[in-house]
């Protein structure tokens, strides 16, 4: 499969825990974006990377949140000291610059359950 | 304001009938733009990207108003399986990071 791959695809956690999540790109994209997403909403933009430069991050996103992605690759995306409104389905997208078609690819997503 | 917006909906449409919807976005340099369809609880998945001459992909049409900073999509002679979240969604190139719609939800009914 050389879609985007999300890991793990389900986590439950208690308040005040760490969780860190995986984003493997397709291979030949240089964007890698993470996406927050709650029932009945779109996808909130988070954090993007071009390469390993990541180029915005979101005003919404607190301090709690980090994402690296060292070497150009995959990605990780940790929140620190969970709270219950952590709780949500986190997608990365990757997509490729240039001419054309720029179309997002997405993973299936992370679903975060904090209790 | 926000990015992107999209009607809020939901839209409840018979089988059969033609349904439009609008999106307007607030950065004017955007350059990049597509309609996305997400089917509940699935990832979002391309539809069709929009051109400034307007697209057509079967029943669905696509228009892009720059001047306005508009975008359409048209979905005639609806069917059951239509019936998802459309999301608009702008940029993606150059120094412009990709930007969702909260979504528009579709109900197709028999």
């Amino acid at each position: 499969d050389t879609g985007v791959s999300q890991d793990p695809r389900h986590k439950i956690t208690k308040r005040g825990q760490n969780v860190t999540f995986r984003c493997d790109p397709i291979s030949e994209h240089n964007r890698l974006y993470w996406y927050r997403q709650t029932l009945g909403q779109g996808p909130e933009f988070l954090t993007y990377f071009q390469n390993e430069a990541q180029l915005e991050k979101s005003r919404l996103l607190s301090d709690r949140f980090s994402a690296e992605r060292p070497k150009g690759s995959f990605s990780t995306l940790e929140i620190q000291r969970t709270e219950q409104g952590d709780s949500a389905m986190y997608l990365c997208a990757s997509s490729q610059t240039g001419e054309g078609n720029t179309e997002a690819f997405f993973g299936q997503g992370t679903r975060l359950t904090v209790v | 304001r926000k990015e992107v917006e999209q009607d809020p909906g939901p839209f409840n449409v018979p089988e059969g009938a033609t349904v439009a919807f609008n999106c307007t976005y607030s950065n004017s340099a955007s350059q990049s733009f597509f309609w996305y369809r997400q089917d509940c609880r699935k990832e979002p998945k391309l539809l069709m990207s929009v051109y400034s001459s307007g697209n057509e992909d079967g029943r669905f049409t696509a228009q892009l108003n720059r001047a306005s900073q508009y975008i359409s999509l048209l979905i005639r002679d609806s069917k059951l399986s239509d019936s998802a979240t459309y999301l608009c969604v702008v940029g993606g190139t150059g120094g412009f990071k990709t930007i969702f719609g909260a979504g528009t939800r579709l109900f197709v009914k028999a």
